[in-house]
């Protein structure tokens, strides 16, 4: 069964920073892009930050652009993102996700999510 | 960037019946646009991608048409299961960008 469970949430100070991970099980965690989208309590679905099988092109929404960095360590199977410089409009469940793909090309919707977990900011 | 906008917000139906959603994007975008169910406290699952493309397990009843601008997910005879909110994605280019959503309620 293919498996993303998310870790690292917690609350933080505004300014602050946390990392968030991604343990990925029963998929060839290398074939795939991943993503983290977001959700602030009550509201819609934001993506956040792509990054390719082997980490060598990445995207990012503009607003975490200079301050989120996502990253991934393969021997691990394992997904990053590194929050800095946090905002109360960070708050939010923050879904690992897996990029569908399909005959060797890789899209941009998301076919298998973690459960997400959850960043408060607030002092 | 191209906005991606969901209507109705809300919808209030009766199991059995046919139910549409549609999403209107700011600009012509291309076929590369899926559709998510998402139900409380849970994490969105896929349905649709490439606009019509029914993921695999999802039931036949749901079902997506669309091209330009305008994009619409139906579902043909609505079930008790189906309520939660349903979100369209484009994923043609960066950023990718969600609707909305529409909150989808059984009478």
């Amino acid at each position: 069964e293919v498996q993303l469970v998310e870790s690292g949430g917690g609350l933080v100070q505004p300014g602050g920073s946390l990392r968030l991970s991604c343990a990925a099980s029963g998929l060839t965690f290398t074939a795939y892009w991943m993503a983290w989208v977001r959700q602030a309590p009550g509201m819609g679905l934001e993506w956040v930050a792509n990054i390719k099988q082997d980490g060598s092109v990445i995207h990012y929404v503009d607003s975490v652009k200079g301050r989120f960095t996502i990253s991934r360590d393969n021997a691990k199977n394992s997904l990053y993102l590194q929050m800095h410089s946090l905002r109360a409009e960070d708050t939010a469940i923050y879904y690992c996700a897996r990029l569908y793909c399909s005959g060797g090309t890789c899209y941009g919707a998301f076919d298998v999510w973690g459960q997400g977990t959850m960043v408060t900011v607030s002092s | 960037d191209i906005q991606m906008t969901q209507s109705p917000s809300t919808l209030s139906a009766s199991v059995g019946d046919r139910v549409a959603i549609t999403c209107r994007a700011s600009k012509t975008i291309n076929i590369l646009l899926a559709w998510y169910q998402q139900k409380p406290g849970k994490a969105p699952k896929l349905l649709i991608y490439k606009t019509s493309t029914l993921q695999s397990g999802v039931p036949s009843r749901f079902s997506g048409t669309g091209s330009g601008t305008e994009f619409t997910l139906t579902i043909s005879s609505l079930q008790p299961d189906d309520f939660g909110t349903y979100y369209c994605q484009r994923y043609d280019t960066y950023p990718l960008i969600f609707g909305g959503g529409t909150t989808v309620e059984i009478k």
